[in-house]
């Protein structure tokens, strides 16, 4: 079965420094993979995903998340936080041997000091 | 090009009662899917829906459920409602089944049930 693990609930950097959100999954076949942001009080929007292609992908926002099939990792970076990226963050995999649903992680909450 | 459509948003029930809330895909979307989002369980898949049928369906009990009209809009029930049904109810669009877990959902801005 394909899972996710988002480590750290909360994480909280001052504006202008890195942000570095960490998402591990479990497949045992090739994944695709998504980062989802959500604002208070709204739905999930889609931030970037990796579908077997470049394993740098480039998302929305300045966000980006690399692929490394050896770490089973797909951690979402920005180089430098904003208050405006002050929301939560979701991780999710779909594996394309099986149930074509994606499994959400359980979020991660990013905070923005100014 | 308009979003993802979900009414109302904001809901009180009491327990034992009935619920049903509303979902507009985008234009040309044909498959909806539900998710139901609580802060204990994270976003939980309930089930999915394309040209009128139910696709795959979550670990949710049989109060659950859910149905899609012709012009892809869909509905999804509760019924007896727990306490424990209160949650946030997400709508997401995409073009046909799979293609969410492919090139990704778009998501409405939810439904906020309060079960009291």
């Amino acid at each position: 079965a394909q899972s996710v693990t988002q480590l750290g609930s909360h994480v909280s950097v001052s504006e202008g420094a890195l942000v570095l959100l960490r998402c591990n999954y479990s497949s045992s076949v090739p994944p695709y993979l998504f980062w989802y942001v959500q604002y208070p009080n709204q739905g999930l929007q889609l931030l970037l995903k990796y579908t077997s292609a470049a394993t740098l992908v480039k998302g929305i926002n300045g966000f980006e998340a690399e692929f490394k099939k050896s770490e089973t990792s797909f951690h979402l970076t920005k180089p430098s936080a904003h208050m405006s990226d002050a929301a939560e963050y979701f991780c999710a995999v779909r594996t394309s041997g099986g149930s074509y649903i994606p499994t959400f992680g359980r979020g991660t909450s990013l905070i923005v000091h100014p | 090009k308009a979003g993802v459509t979900q009414t109302p948003r904001y809901l009180i029930k009491t327990r034992g009662q009935q619920v049903t809330l509303s979902c507009s895909p985008i234009s040309g979307h044909r498959s909806v899917s539900w998710y139901q989002q609580t802060p204990g369980q994270g976003l939980q898949f309930l089930f999915e829906y394309f040209s009128e049928t139910q696709r795959n369906k979550g670990n949710f009990p049989g109060r659950f459920s859910g149905r899609q009209f012709s012009n892809s809009r869909s509905e999804m029930n509760v019924s007896t409602l727990e306490l424990g049904d209160s949650a946030l109810y997400l709508c997401a669009s995409s073009l046909a089944p799979g293609t969410g877990g492919m090139e990704g959902y778009t998501f409405g801005s939810g439904t906020r049930l309060t079960v009291v």
